[in-house]
């Protein structure tokens, strides 16, 4: 299978725990994006990559939150002093771009399930 | 202000009627570009198409329809004769083309769920 693939699919940690999330691409897709989806709502976009570059992580929830793609393939999520209202799904998506458009489509992962108890 | 309305939260039909969910998108930018997805129950974003803010033809595909609207912001989805297999939640997405290299944004409506009644 040559989809986004996400590990782990879920993750429960307690209060406080540092959490750490990967997420693979597809492996011609040069842009990498992370979003995170609560219950009823649509995916809220995080932070993306082109390559190795992290371009836009204004977004990114606080900063507990942060992001590496350290070569450009795969990515990690990493959250740190876990609140329970970080209990989501943490998505990731890619996607081919060239140049400096933001017109291809997203490929989705199935997202990874964090619950903080 | 929400960039990307989606105000129909949850809509139910009956098999083979037809149906359409609503998008309405805010933006400064003259160069944007609009999504819908698919999350069926196995919870998976599907991409379903993509409309550059030049295009404003209507497309159609299959049982899918879009039209697109600059004057009213909106790009709207029909389903035809809709099947169960339909069922799912619809989001509409909005990507803003802010700079080149810095700033691409990214939004989603709240999702529209669509239960086809057999």
């Amino acid at each position: 299978d040559t989809g986004v693939s996400q590990n782990p699919r879920h993750k429960i940690t307690k209060r406080g725990q540092n959490v750490t999330f990967r997420c693979d691409p597809i492996s011609e897709h040069n842009r990498l994006y992370w979003y995170r989806q609560t219950l009823g709502q649509g995916p809220e976009f995080l932070t993306y990559f082109q390559n190795e570059a992290q371009l836009e992580k204004s977004r990114l929830l606080s900063d507990r939150f942060s992001a590496e793609r350290p070569k450009g393939s795969f990515s990690t999520l990493e959250i740190q002093r876990t609140e329970q209202g970080d209990s989501a799904m943490y998505l990731c998506a890619s996607s081919f771009t060239f140049g400096g458009s933001s017109y291809n489509e997203q490929f989705f992962g199935p997202g990874t399930r964090l619950t903080v108890l | 202000a929400q960039k990307v309305t989606q105000a129909q939260t949850e809509i139910s039909v009956v098999e083979k009627e037809d149906v359409t969910l609503d998008c309405v998108y805010e933006t400064r930018d003259t160069t944007y570009y609009l999504f819908w997805y698919k999350q069926p129950p196995s919870g998976e974003l599907v991409f379903l198409i993509r409309r550059n803010s030049f295009d404003e033809q209507n497309e159609i595909s299959g049982r899918y329809s879009w039209n697109f609207q600059k004057s009213t912001s909106s790009f709207n989805f029909t389903i035809t004769a809709s099947q169960v297999v339909d069922s799912a939640v619809y989001f509409c997405a909005l990507s803003e083309a802010v700079g080149s290299y810095t700033g691409n944004q990214f939004y989603f409506g709240t999702g529209t769920s669509l239960t086809v009644i057999p």
